[in-house]
């Protein structure tokens, strides 16, 4: 049972265009969902996160949308830029386990010169 | 500042062999987790630890080991390995109960099972 789901196993954009990775997730316990950005032979790095009690987190070009009603959520990246290609991962936690988290199956972004 | 440090990088076992993987962090971390990431299925999280001498499971923890005698490390155990058990290793820490679930983690240690 795949609590937290990324669908799109990889996604092409262009430099200066905005990419959209999305995310759904089932279980309505999960009130923080996170963002990691991973590159090859690297551990995953955090890149940002939202507090469900927040539809909206944004830090620099990067951008979380939370919609609760729908289980789902979103990083906006804008502008894309060549070294944000990456494999992005989306994953939930509940504050009482912190670090516990639950990964989706994340989505590998190439972004074109 | 080292951060997260994980040991061996690689590894090849055959099947019901043993080995440890050692996690060393160097933030003064309380909590610290080990989890594996298989193709198509994320990360999943292993076991985990909230403090020194403290151990205990996660999502799947079948088959697997882990000790915390001193705060800075983290072992996890295979006493014999199973090509299932062909993955590549996480180890990650955190300050303590952030309340935002934001991992540090290590670069991680391919083990390949024969």
């Amino acid at each position: 049972d795949q609590q937290v789901k990324q669908n799109s196993p990889s996604l092409s954009v262009q430099e200066g265009r905005i990419s959209i990775l999305n995310c759904d997730y089932t279980n309505s316990m999960f009130d923080y969902f996170l963002w990691y950005k991973k590159y090859p032979a690297e551990g995953p790095t955090f890149l940002i996160s939202i507090s469900s009690i927040k539809d909206k987190n944004e830090d620099g070009r990067f951008t979380v949308f939370l919609n609760k009603s729908a289980k789902h959520l979103s990083l906006h990246i804008v502008p894309s830029q060549p070294g944000d290609s990456a494999v992005y991962f989306c994953a939930a936690s509940t504050s009482s386990n912190t670090g516990k988290l639950i990964f989706g199956q994340g989505t590998t972004l190439q972004v074109k010169p | 500042n080292a951060g997260v440090t994980q040991t061996p990088k690689f590894r090849v076992l055959k099947t019901g062999q043993s080995m440890t993987l050692l996690c060393a962090q160097d933030m003064n971390h309380e909590y610290m987790y080990w989890y594996r990431q298989d193709p198509g299925m994320g990360l999943r999280l292993i076991h985990y630890s909230v403090g020194e001498g403290t151990t205990a499971k996660g999502e799947v923890p079948d088959g697997y080991n882990v000790s915390r005698l001193k705060k800075q490390n983290f072992l996890l155990g295979l006493e014999s390995a199973a090509p299932s058990q062909t993955s590549v290793y996480f180890c990650a820490s955190t300050l303590g109960r952030t309340n935002t679930g934001e991992l540090f983690f290590g670069e991680g240690s391919r083990l390949t099972v024969l």
